[in-house]
């Protein structure tokens, strides 16, 4: 079954700390996978995708298949990085993207 | 860039009612588009994949009587909560994948229920 894990609901880090989102997940094929961001009162928009291999605000999220991992890192928080962050999976049969619980980002002065 | 409109953004009705909520690609089409629910502090489950010009396809354990979907063009779908009660108050949220592009799903902002 397509699953995305998020353990952590809560990441509390101060300004200028490094940062690293954690995300698991769980497919039989190969998933695609991606970071969404929702920034408060905004709409969830697209932060990166592990295709593109690229970096995004100073994020980063490299896929290890044999950790089934993709966690998201940055090494200097900002403020305006606190937001809601959820890891996706999407399969390549449904086109389904499946989200994992989000984790909360708060970014301390 | 592509955009994704949900309207209304928010509704309150009587319980009993029933509420249409729809989602709209303004400026691309899409054929397939999903319909997300999101409870509060909770993380967005998947509702159903809908698909233009045929029968949706719903999530096990999401009623389709309860939720009709109707994806009648290749820029509206329409989530229809018929009969509405207290449980189904929640963030509606819908995203659609653009027929050709990136591949990548844009997302509504959402739509607020609210069942008295």
């Amino acid at each position: 079954a397509q699953r995305v894990t998020q353990p952590e609901k809560l990441l509390s880090v101060f300004k200028g700390a490094p940062v690293e989102l954690k995300c698991n997940y769980s497919y039989s094929g190969s998933p695609e996978l991606f970071w969404y961001v929702q920034y408060s009162r905004q709409r969830l928009q697209l932060l990166l995708r592990h295709i593109s291999r690229e970096s995004i605000k100073g994020f980063t999220a490299d896929l290890n298949k044999g950790e089934t991992s993709f966690h998201l890192k940055k090494p200097f928080a900002q403020e305006e990085d606190s937001a809601m962050y959820y890891c996706a999976s999407r399969s390549s049969n449904t086109g389904k993207l499946i989200f994992g619980q989000g984790t909360t980002l708060q970014v301390k002065p | 860039g592509a955009v994704v409109s949900q309207h209304p953004s928010w509704v309150i009705c009587k319980s009993g009612t029933s509420v249409k909520i729809e989602c709209r690609s303004l400026d691309f089409q899409a054929t397939t588009m999903f319909w997300y629910r999101q409870f509060p502090k909770q993380s967005l489950m998947l509702m159903a994949t809908s698909n233009e010009g045929s029968k949706a396809t719903y999530e096990q354990g999401v009623e389709k009587d309860k939720f009709l979907i109707n994806h009648a063009s290749l820029t509206l779908s329409t989530l229809t909560v018929t009969s509405a009660h207290p449980e189904d108050s929640s963030f509606y949220i819908c995203s659609a994948i653009q027929d050709s592009g990136a591949n990548v799903l844009t997302f509504g902002a959402g739509s607020r229920l609210t069942v008295l």
